[in-house]
């Protein structure tokens, strides 16, 4: 049981470019989120999807999409990275909305 | 949107000492106040959660306490350990709509 698991790791991208970060859940999970963590600024909600099908917008939603593949994975691409999107990234899920989040291993971003 | 405030932004006791962090929240809508706890390096875990139907919860050192006509609510730790040291983040949520404070670094010394 590997509960959330991202992809990749750690990513260097030049200002511009695209990129698509992975993730996937194991627990049967009704919702997923995106979030990012800039320092002392704590966690901000990308995107959410409350279940499979639908997706909607969080606190910071600008320069990224998500797609809610399957019940299991939610991905979000940055079309045209900038430097403001250098941050570490959160992929979480829970069983439904008033449930604990269980967080990925976050993803730590570099663009230049 | 939402808005969640937190303080302390960092706190610092000794061993065997009470810790509290107290945070603010706008939206009177928000139904699910979490807390997680965050090491260095690592991914946040949950350590305590309270839905707004519910005014006090407690588990072994840790309680939270929920205000909802103030709309506030704060974390206590007793009996504090070295190990209790790392960032602790509240958060509000309405639905799936979940925002974070800021984050209290507490550090516990021996």
């Amino acid at each position: 049981n590997a509960g959330v698991t991202q992809t990749p790791k750690f990513q260097v991208l030049k200002t511009g470019q695209s990129m698509t970060l992975q993730c996937a859940q194991d627990m049967n999970h009704n919702s997923m989120y995106w979030y990012r963590q800039d320092p002392g600024m704590g966690l901000r909600l990308i995107y959410y999807s409350a279940s499979e099908g639908t997706t909607d917008k969080g606190e910071v939603p600008n320069g990224y999409n998500v797609s809610r593949l399957n019940k299991r994975e939610f991905s979000l691409r940055l079309e045209s990275a900038a430097p403001s999107q250098t941050s570490v990234y959160f992929c979480a899920s829970s069983e439904a909305s008033l449930d604990e989040q269980y967080f990925g291993p976050g993803t730590r971003l570099t663009v230049t | 949107g939402e808005n969640v405030e937190q303080h302390p932004s960092t706190l610092s006791v000794q061993e065997g000492d009470s810790a509290v962090i107290k945070c603010t929240y706008s939206d009177s809508a928000s139904n699910y106040f979490p807390w997680y706890k965050q090491e260095l390096g690592k991914r946040p875990q949950l350590i305590i959660d309270i839905r707004s139907n519910v005014g006090e919860k407690k588990d072994q050192r840790i309680a939270v306490t929920l205000n909802k006509t103030a709309k506030h609510f704060s974390l206590h730790i007793t009996e504090t350990q070295p190990e209790d040291s790392a960032v602790y983040f509240c958060a509000a949520s309405r639905n799936n709509d979940m925002r974070f404070g800021a984050g209290t670094r507490l550090t516990v010394k021996p």
